[in-house]
């Protein structure tokens, strides 16, 4: 159980255009949904959090009109990166979590690795 | 300074050893402490779980939390090349959906 998934797993763009990824809880509810970032040897670094129904909460210095979230049921969120440029390559991972879990409760996707040219 | 500091390695040990990975942290507000393993492109599988301060242990997995010094470690027993992965440490404030802070990750190789 408890199991995420992300498409598409790898993504490559031409710099200028837009990307959308999806993530998808296949077996639970996810009531919150979060997206990640990381860079090569680097930490997951959290981008926003996103609850159904509602608009993501962005992390300081994201760009909320670059990184689009839509968490439009309890089953699927996507991260659409608008007019991308190559410093947005980097691997992009989603969690999600049911109401009332704990935060150690955060099922992981395994992850979108994005390459703009 | 970073909230979660972590040693990024990386760190080969030979199979069979006793490997201890380690995180320091600078938020006293931390209560809920996690160990994840990333295999190459791929995302973050828990591993274990601790809260507060103490020991737990699953199988060749103990975890350690002291947070009166602020340092948290994992031991692997009986190291196996399977177990060459990438370990983050993490950590929350609370028990609610809150925001989970990562460390950087210590590359480990075993090597058979």
């Amino acid at each position: 159980g408890a199991v995420v998934s992300q498409h598409p797993s790898w993504v490559i763009c031409k710099s200028g255009t837009s990307v959308k990824i999806e993530c998808r809880s296949l077996d639970f509810q996810a009531t919150t949904m979060f997206w990640y970032r990381q860079f090569p040897k680097q930490s997951l670094m959290l981008m926003a959090t996103s609850n159904e129904g509602s608009k993501a909460t962005y992390e300081q210095g994201v760009e909320k009109d670059k990184f689009l979230i839509n968490h439009a049921s309890l089953t699927l969120s996507t991260l659409t990166v608008t007019s991308a440029h190559p410093e947005d390559s980097s691997f992009y991972i989603c969690s999600a979590q049911t109401g009332g879990s704990v935060s150690y409760e955060q099922y992981f996707g395994p992850g979108t690795r994005l390459t703009v040219t | 300074q970073k909230e979660v500091e972590q040693d990024p390695g990386p760190l080969s040990v030979p199979e069979g050893a006793i490997v201890s990975l380690n995180c320091t942290y600078s938020n006293s507000a931390f209560q809920y402490f996690m160990w994840y393993r990333q295999y190459s492109r791929k995302g973050p599988e828990l591993l274990m779980y601790t809260y507060s301060s103490g020991n737990k242990e699953d199988g060749r997995f103990t975890a350690q939390v002291d947070k009166s010094s602020k340092y948290i470690s994992l031991f692997i027993r009986d190291s196996q090349p399977s177990d060459s992965a990438t370990y983050l440490c993490a950590m929350s404030a609370d028990s609610s959906a809150s925001k989970i802070i990562f460390g950087s990750g210590t590359r480990l190789s075993i090597r058979p």
